[in-house]
Formats: structure tokens, C-alpha cells, sequence
């Protein structure tokens, strides 16, 4: 069965720093691999994904994230984070059974230092 | 185009009390989802529907019951409330064709007393 691990359950940077927010996956095939924010009291917004080709994918917001098979990681980063980034980021391993079925890591929050 | 909304937004609840919680995506999309969000453990899937008329279990459906009627509708049912099924419920909605990105509706905070 899949897994995802995000190490860092809260992030602080300041505002203009870079980000990095780091997720390892467990799974025995290619990977579906998702970023989502959830702002305060909001729903889940998709941020990047990753099917294949490319291992740098971009994303909405100016974040990117790369996949590094021979890690198991999908780190999502940012060269420049603005205070309206402060939020929670949930990294995700999909599979099909049956459905599509998304593994969601814990989570990391990120607090933003003006 | 409103995507996916839930309603209501906010419940408590006493225990043993029962409600039911809807989803409903204007995306035509043929799977739909209900996951729980609680603290440190990132979202864990509840139930989910394939399409119009079919259910399936997912890893945390003890508690649970649901319902897809009509496509575009996913209803969460609470039979017998715990204070243990106090959490934030989230509904998503995807395409058939894998893969797809889930898209998440904004949410509905329940709370057991």
C-alpha cells in the first residue's frame, strides 16, 4: 500500500525567503504524486501534479516541485514566498483501485515572518 | 460553475444524534469522494462512488453510511454520532479517466458533544 511522509509539520520563513517543504512517498509503481494548499477554513487547492515525463513540474503560484525516483521524494519549493503563501500543504500519492485513490501525507503548516 | 459545495458548513451535534451532510459538483464528474481531516493525520478516506447508484468503502468507514442517488450528489450520513467522528469533512470529485486531479469542496466542520 502507499504512504507519504511530510517531515516537517510546521515551517517558519520569512517573507521573500525561499521555501522547501519536503515529502517522501512509498509506493512499488510509477507514482501520481499531488501538492494541495488548504488555506485557513478553506477547501483543498490543487497546486501541482506529477504523472511523467518532465521531473521538474511547475505549478500555480510560482511553486515547482521535483520528483526524484531514486529518493522517493516530490519536494515542493519556492524561491520567494509572499505572506499570503501562509498556509497548510498536503502532499498526496495516488493510485488506482478501483478508483482514484489519493494517500495524503500529515501535512506541513507554514507561517510566514514579515 | 460552482464546483464542489457541501452543506452545512458548521454542525454540532449530541451524541447518538444523527445528520447527514451533502456534496453536490456541477462537473459532471463521475467519482466522488468524502474523506475526514483531523489533526496530524492529513486527510483519510471515508467512502466513495464510481457513479450514480454505486458505494464503496474506503480505509475509515466504520460510523459511516452513504448515498449517490443522482450523479452529482454524494450524501454522508451519521447514523449515531460519536465524539470520535468530531472532524473537518471534506467531499472531492474527479474524472473516470485516471489520472485526474480530485477537486475538494470547502468543507464542513462537525462537532460531537
Amino acid at each position: 500500500a502507499q504512504s507519504v511522509t511530510q517531515p516537517d509539520i510546521h515551517i517558519t520563513v520569512s517573507e521573500g525567503a525561499s521555501l522547501e517543504l519536503r515529502c517522501n512517498y512509498s509506493y512499488g509503481a510509477t507514482p501520481y504524486l499531488f501538492w494541495y494548499v488548504q488555506s485557513p477554513g478553506q477547501g483543498l487547492q490543487l497546486l501541482l501534479k506529477y504523472f511523467s515525463g518532465d521531473t521538474l513540474v511547475q505549478g500555480i503560484k510560482g511553486f515547482e516541485a521535483e520528483f526524484k525516483r531514486s529518493q522517493s521524494s516530490f519536494n515542493l519549493r519556492k524561491p520567494s514566498v509572499h505572506w499570503s503563501d501562509a498556509a497548510e500543504y498536503f502532499c498526496a500519492v495516488g493510485a488506482y483501485q478501483g478508483a482514484q485513490k489519493l494517500v495524503f501525507g500529515q501535512g506541513t503548516r507554514l507561517t510566514i515572518n514579515p | 460553475n460552482a464546483g464542489v459545495t457541501q452543506t452545512p458548513k458548521f454542525r454540532v451535534l449530541k451524541t447518538g444524534q444523527s445528520m447527514t451532510l451533502l456534496c453536490a459538483q456541477d462537473m459532471n464528474h463521475e467519482y466522488m469522494y468524502w474523506y475526514r481531516q483531523d489533526p496530524g493525520m492529513g486527510l483519510r478516506l471515508i467512502h466513495y462512488s464510481v457513479g450514480e447508484g454505486t458505494t464503496a468503502k474506503g480505509e475509515v468507514p466504520d460510523g459511516y453510511n452513504v448515498s449517490r442517488l443522482k450523479k452529482q450528489n454524494f450524501l454522508l450520513g451519521l447514523e449515531s454520532a460519536a465524539p470520535s467522528q468530531t472532524s473537518v469533512y471534506f467531499c472531492a470529485s474527479s474524472y473516470s479517466s485516471w489520472p485526474y486531479e480530485q477537486y475538494f469542496g470547502p468543507g464542513t466542520r462537525l462537532t460531537v458533544t
